[in-house]
């Protein structure tokens, strides 16, 4: 089954203590990417990446930071996770031919975290 | 700099009646626009997108959306409500024509109640 699998579903941490939420596609897709979701702000970018070692920074990268160093994983990292990052988190993956990724994002189920 | 507005955070409607979901956008190229429905405690799945060709783009559950370019918007509607249409529903924006690739902005987000 295609699918985005993201771990852990559910996270409670303090802060400081640095954290991974793990990404990983089975659909051999090129485009990557990382959402943050807060009541009120719909979904905002963190990170993306368009290939194999090739990421961006979207439009809340602070305090995050994130690899692709194969196709299929793209690991979301919290170095020193403060309470702000509290937040509920998603994982999406989409074709990218040609250099245009005007594709269906794939989302996987949302890890919510909160930091205390 | 694209952007996104949905105009109304929240819509009630009766079930049976038509709905109307609001977006407006601002991009400096061609954008490509999606409608995203997200139900309670779920991932987001794609309604519908609209990639220059028609203007008119029709997507799943009998939701449609029209491409206004003079008016930069992109609403949703859909002929008559049904209780499972329920849900957050986002309006996106990307501008892989616009040397922007990768970027994916969301709208807040417009939450449709639907009243038996």
């Amino acid at each position: 089954e295609a699918q985005v699998t993201q771990n852990p579903r559910y996270l409670i941490t303090v802060t400081g203590k640095k954290l991974t939420v793990t990404c990983s596609q089975n659909m051999n897709h090129e485009y990557m990417s990382w959402y943050r979701q807060d009541p009120g702000l719909g979904l905002r970018q963190i990170y993306y990446s368009m290939n194999v070692e090739v990421t961006d920074k979207g439009d809340v990268p602070e305090g995050y930071k994130v690899s692709r160093k194969e196709k299929r994983n793209f690991p979301l990292i919290l170095e020193s996770p403060s309470p702000n990052q509290t937040s509920l988190y998603f994982c999406a993956s989409s074709l990218l031919l040609g250099g245009q990724g005007n594709y269906e994002q794939y989302f996987g189920p949302g890890t919510r975290l909160t930091v205390t | 700099a694209q952007s996104v507005t949905q105009l109304d955070s929240h819509v009630s409607v009766s079930e049976g009646t038509p709905v109307l979901l609001r977006c407006n956008y601002s991009s400096s190229y061609s954008p490509s626009l999606f409608w995203y429905v997200q139900h309670p405690n779920k991932g987001l799945q794609l309604l519908l997108k609209y990639t220059s060709a028609a203007t008119l783009v029709k997507g799943i559950n009998g939701f449609e959306a029209e491409f206004k370019k003079s008016e930069t918007s992109f609403h949703l509607t859909k002929p008559s409500a049904h209780m499972s249409d329920a849900a957050e529903y986002f309006c996106v924006v990307s501008d892989w024509g616009g040397g922007q690739g990768g970027k994916l902005i969301f709208g807040q987000g417009t939450e449709l109640s639907v009243k038996p």
